[in-house]
Order: structure tokens, then C-alpha cells, then sequence
């Protein structure tokens, strides 16, 4: 069965500190798909990124970087010089290629100061 | 158009009450999903439906019905509920399996 972990519950920083957000996966599948997504206070879910199990390279977005290693299972995401607007909860999710389930982990919630 | 409508935002029922809540989306996306989310909890997948038929149903009370009448429009009926059923519903959407869901804003539901 697919099982996401996210060991961080709360994560507190002060503006412009590096955070790095840690995602533990376990699937039977070959072929899977992980995600992050972020939901701010005002409840939307926000898709981040989207990677196949077949796609280790690592990924740079602006500010966000995500670092995708199947040999630990892992997929973390790590926010450089981090901004209040940033505050909010991160989901890591993961879904196999048969049956359609996109099944979260429990979330980090990412505390900003300024 | 790439956004998922839901309707209504907010809506406050009693036990004995009978809803509907509302999801579109004109992408052609052939899949769509109905989420239940608790605060300060993940989203947790109740139904999936794929070309418009249920291929998924997470075990969830009967006192949810879901229907799809057509490509864009899935409808979650509630009838009897109960406080523990308040919770953030959301509906999102794909194209296939495995691709990045569109999701809505949600409907807050409270069972009084």
C-alpha cells in the first residue's frame, strides 16, 4: 500500500533562513508520481510540482528546490531565504500509476517570522 | 478556464437535512475526485470517478452520494449527517491518473 510521511508537524523560522521540508514515501509500484502542494490560511490547495518516478534529476524554482532520491525513498523540498508569505502548510503526495489515489502526507506547517 | 468551481463556500445543515454540493470544470479532464478535510488534517480521498463512473469509493458512509451526471459536473448528495461529517470538502480534477489535480476552493460544511 502507498504510505506518505512527513516527520515535521511544525516548523518555525525566522525570515530569510533556508527550511528544508522532508517527505518519506513507500509504494510497490514502479511507476509513481510525487507532489508537493502548499495550502495557505485561506484553504485553496496549491500544486507545486509534479515528478515521475523515472525523473531523479533535481529541481529549481526560484526560491524552491526540490531534491528527489529513490534509493532513501525520499523527496524533500527546501524554500532558500525564506519569506513570511511562505507561512502555510506543505503537503507532500504521492500517486502509483493504476487506481487514481493521490494520497497525502500529514503536513508540515511552516511558520515564517519576520 | 483552468479552475475547478465548487458551490456552495459555505453551508450549515442539520441532521436531518438533505444537500447537494456542487463541482465543475471545463477542462476536459476525465477524472474528478471528491476530498473530505478535517482541520489541521491532510485531505482524505472519499470517491473517484473516471469517464464518468465511479472506479473509487474509499468506504464512505452512505449518508454521501456521489453522481456525475456528465464530463464536468460531479455532485456530492448528503442526507442525515452528522456533526463529526463538518469538515472542508473539496473536489479536484485531472486529465489521467498520476497527472497534477486541479482542485477547488472547497465547500465548508457544518452538521449542527
Amino acid at each position: 500500500a502507498q504510505k506518505v510521511t512527513q516527520a515535521q508537524t511544525e516548523i518555525s523560522v525566522v525570515e530569510k533562513e533556508d527550511v528544508t521540508l522532508d517527505c518519506v514515501y513507500e509504494t510497490r509500484d514502479t511507476t509513481y508520481y510525487l507532489f508537493w502542494y502548499k495550502q495557505p490560511p485561506s484553504g485553496e490547495l496549491v500544486f507545486l510540482i509534479r515528478r515521475n518516478s523515472f525523473d531523479e534529476q533535481n529541481e529549481i524554482s526560484g526560491r524552491y528546490s526540490w531534491n528527489f532520491q529513490k534509493s532513501t525513498s525520499s523527496f524533500n523540498f527546501t524554500i532558500t531565504a525564506s519569506q513570511v508569505v511562505d507561512s502555510a502548510v506543505y503537503f507532500c503526495a504521492l500517486s502509483e500509476e493504476t487506481g487514481g489515489k493521490l494520497i497525502f502526507g500529514q503536513g508540515t506547517e511552516l511558520s515564517v517570522k519576520p | 478556464d483552468t479552475e475547478v468551481t465548487q458551490t456552495p463556500k459555505h453551508l450549515v445543515m442539520g441532521m436531518t437535512n438533505k444537500k447537494s454540493l456542487k463541482c465543475e470544470q471545463h477542462m476536459g479532464h476525465r477524472a474528478m475526485y471528491w476530498y473530505k478535510q478535517k482541520a489541521k488534517k491532510p485531505p482524505e480521498l472519499m470517491f473517484v470517478y473516471s469517464y464518468e463512473k465511479l472506479s473509487i469509493n474509499e468506504s464512505v458512509p452512505s449518508r454521501f452520494s456521489p453522481e456525475c451526471p456528465n464530463s464536468s459536473l460531479l455532485n456530492l448528495h448528503l442526507h442525515a449527517l452528522q456533526p463529526e461529517d463538518s469538515a472542508l470538502y473539496l473536489c479536484a480534477s485531472n486529465m489521467w491518473f498520476g497527472e497534477k489535480l486541479f482542485f477547488g476552493s472547497g465547500t465548508q460544511l457544518s452538521v449542527l
